[in-house]
């Protein structure tokens, strides 16, 4: 298995424009998870899906933030309309028992 | 809010010396979980330790867990260059056990100099 794909990599975007991250998590996993890590706040749990369903969204910060997972391989993060204060990486991990197995990150930077 | 918080933020030793670092965290849990981040890169599981064990090692790891004082160590012996990196603790967020999402803490970077 390649792991939990995240794409992009690395994304810049103008303030006020529409944000899409997406990942697909390993096979066979059932539970999805999105963080948000930055220096001053350190790793963040946004949201988590168990079987497509998302079970806990406190940790997203407000309304421009939302989160899909339409079937078991495909998830998407997006923020409408995004700020400078987004700017951080994002990362998707995938899990089945205990274990997190993490992407890579989206490193985003608003401007 | 912060589950696991790591000590110390920072911590730089020779390589060939071991490396301890420490975790605390607040609430009740069901397993404790070590991971690594390289730079850049995303995070990496290195050992779980449930809540009824108290030292389990793994290669050059080892980790102890007292749930008595909420506080669990990592100490990796004979460390390597490629020890470098940033390591966290992670603790379940419910009595479920499952994966419910981790709460991670802020993390020891890690520095051995060749």
């Amino acid at each position: 298995d390649a792991g939990v794909i995240q794409s992009p990599r690395h994304e810049v975007t103008e303030m006020g424009q529409e944000v899409t991250l997406r990942c697909k998590p390993i096979s066979g996993h059932n539970s999805l998870f999105w963080y948000r890590q930055t220096m001053m706040r350190g790793l963040e749990l946004l949201i988590y899906f168990n079987n497509n369903v998302p079970i806990d969204d406190s940790g997203m910060p407000e309304d421009r933030f939302s989160a899909k997972m339409p079937n078991a391989s495909f998830s998407t993060l997006k923020i409408q309309p995004s700020e400078p204060r987004d700017s951080a990486v994002y990362f998707c991990a995938s899990s089945l028992v205990y274990e997190a197995f993490f992407g890579q990150g989206t490193r985003l930077t608003v401007v | 809010s912060q589950q696991g918080e790591e000590d110390p933020q920072a911590l730089s030793i020779q390589e060939g010396e071991n490396a301890t670092m420490n975790c605390s965290y607040k609430t009740s849990i069901n397993n404790l979980q070590w991971y690594r981040q390289n730079s850049g890169r995303g995070l990496v599981h290195l050992i779980l330790i449930r809540s009824n064990e108290r030292e389990k090692h793994s290669g050059r790891l080892r980790v102890t867990l007292d749930t008595s004082k909420k506080s669990s160590s990592l100490l990796i012996t004979a460390s390597r260059a490629a020890d470098t990196a940033s390591y966290f603790c992670a603790t379940d967020r419910n009595s479920g056990g499952g994966a419910d999402g981790l709460t991670f803490g802020k993390g020891t970077h890690l520095i051995i100099q060749p």
